[in-house]
């Protein structure tokens, strides 16, 4: 069965560089969930979109943008990179009619130098 | 392959009742885990973590049970409540590399009145 897939796998940017993440959630999800893990620490909320509109927001700094197209995938774009950026980001879909059951995806891992 | 695989995949059940979820892993090695719990749309929660070497923990009214030898966790919730409607994600740390975190899919749980 297909899933969630993120890309890149691996990124290493410098500081005050921009990366863009993307996520390419299970057909048919309409919904695209976005989590950042620091090293130890639990997977904290950024945002999420639901039919190409934010439909909640976290702690995502304001450095960061996302948006879901209209072929729902999404894109997570972060600006004037820091070294606390370094961290695992997971995507997650899930489709809103059903169980809403969330799906994670392999996690890019983005290292800022 | 590392897999995590929970069940059942949806659950309801009546107000004051006790459940049990189900957490089964493949991941080797392994460091922890996790069971989260998590509203649509938000961050996960964290409710337990454990190492191999624990066997069981509780936090209020959810108990977790961990067996390191058949690979299998168990999240025991008492007496429910309406606001335990949530999925309950388990999460293994793969500690073959740089700790990456293994989803499960989770278990969606309706709590009725």
């Amino acid at each position: 069965a297909a899933g969630v897939i993120q890309s890149p796998r691996h990124l290493i940017k410098e500081k005050r560089e921009t990366a863009t993440l993307k996520c390419y959630p299970i057909p048919r999800h309409d919904t695209v969930y976005w989590y950042q893990q620091g090293p130890g620490q639990d997977p904290q909320f950024l945002i999420s979109f639901y039919e190409k509109m934010q439909s909640d927001k976290g702690s995502i700094p304001d450095r960061f943008s996302a948006q879901q197209f209209s072929d729902y995938h999404s894109e997570l774009n972060m600006s004037s990179l820091e070294l606390g950026d370094s961290a695992l980001y997971f995507c997650a879909s899930s489709s809103a009619s059903g169980i809403n059951t969330q799906y994670f995806g392999p996690g890019t891992r983005l290292t800022v130098l | 392959k590392n897999q995590v695989e929970q069940s059942p995949q949806s659950l309801i059940i009546l107000e004051g009742k006790n459940c049990t979820l189900q957490c089964n892993y493949t991941v080797s090695p392994f460091s922890n885990l996790r069971w989260y719990k998590q509203d649509t749309g938000r961050g996960p929660v964290s409710l337990t973590i454990m190492t191999f070497s624990e066997n069981t923990k509780s936090n209020g009214r959810y108990t977790a049970t961990l067996d390191a030898d058949t690979k299998q966790s168990s999240l025991h919730i008492t007496a429910s409540q309406l606001s335990d409607s949530a999925s309950y994600i388990c999460v293994v740390t793969f500690s073959g590399g740089y700790n990456k975190l293994i989803f499960g899919a989770g278990t969606r749980l309706a709590v009725h009145p």
